[in-house]
């Protein structure tokens, strides 16, 4: 079936430090990949996302690769800050109609920075 | 643009009272729209989702029911609520376009006590 599989966590680093979160996916057919943020008793804002092979997602200094030969979107930041403490979760979404836009999210990752 | 409310913001009830969740979508027409519930610790999980007024789709059997009286109006119910309903509800809606990304409503802190 239909899975995504995260990193688990949490994740605590130093500010400043090089982030990755590992996301790989199972999937029949060409699904779109996503990076959701979920800040503390918010809901949940697409970070960024991409819709075939090879393509970069990239959003506030967050990036992401669709790698279809490893089945993986893995997230990656340079140097976070405390600010971009949150839960990540990765999703796919599977581009044919019977879906009807469902999303198939990972467990997410808590990321904790800090100063 | 398109934003998404949900009511309320925070909710406390006794075991075995009802519920109701709203969430409502401006900004488009004939979304797509998603209940999803998030337990303390645990990730995403799809409740209902529908894709016209009327029309429910549901992906875990439980004790909450959903309805869609209105294009945009979302309503998520419960006759008795349990303990296990206690989490965070979040609401979601899509085009249904081509890549299907999701957008979010900031979500209902639900406690049953």
């Amino acid at each position: 079936g239909n899975s995504v599989t995260q990193m688990e966590g949490p994740v605590t680093l130093s500010e400043e430090a090089f982030l990755t979160i590992n996301c790989t996916y199972t999937a029949t057919g060409y699904p779109s990949l996503f990076w959701y943020v979920q800040y503390p008793g918010e809901g949940l804002q697409l970070l960024l996302k991409a819709t075939k092979a090879d393509d970069k997602g990239s959003n506030k200094g967050f990036e992401a690769t669709y790698r279809k030969e490893t089945t993986s979107f893995h997230l990656e930041k340079g140097s976070v800050q405390v600010s971009d403490s949150a839960v990540y979760f990765c999703a796919l979404s599977l581009n044919y109609g019977g879906s009807q836009g469902n999303l198939i999210f990972g467990k997410g990752t808590k990321l904790s920075v800090k100063p | 643009s398109q934003t998404i409310h949900q009511w309320p913001a925070t909710l406390v009830q006794p075991v075995g009272s009802p519920l109701s969740l709203e969430c409502t979508v401006e900004g488009t027409s004939n979304p797509n729209l998603y209940w999803y519930r998030q337990a303390a610790g645990r990730g995403l999980q799809l409740l209902f989702y529908s894709v016209g007024i009327g029309q429910i789709s549901s992906e875990v059997p439980q004790n909450l029911s959903a309805s869609r009286p209105q294009d945009r109006q979302f309503i998520l119910s419960s006759k008795k609520l349990l303990l296990s309903d206690s989490g965070f509800y979040l609401c979601a809606w899509n085009t249904g376009g081509l890549y299907n990304e999701q957008f979010f409503g900031p979500g209902t802190r639900l406690t049953v006590l």
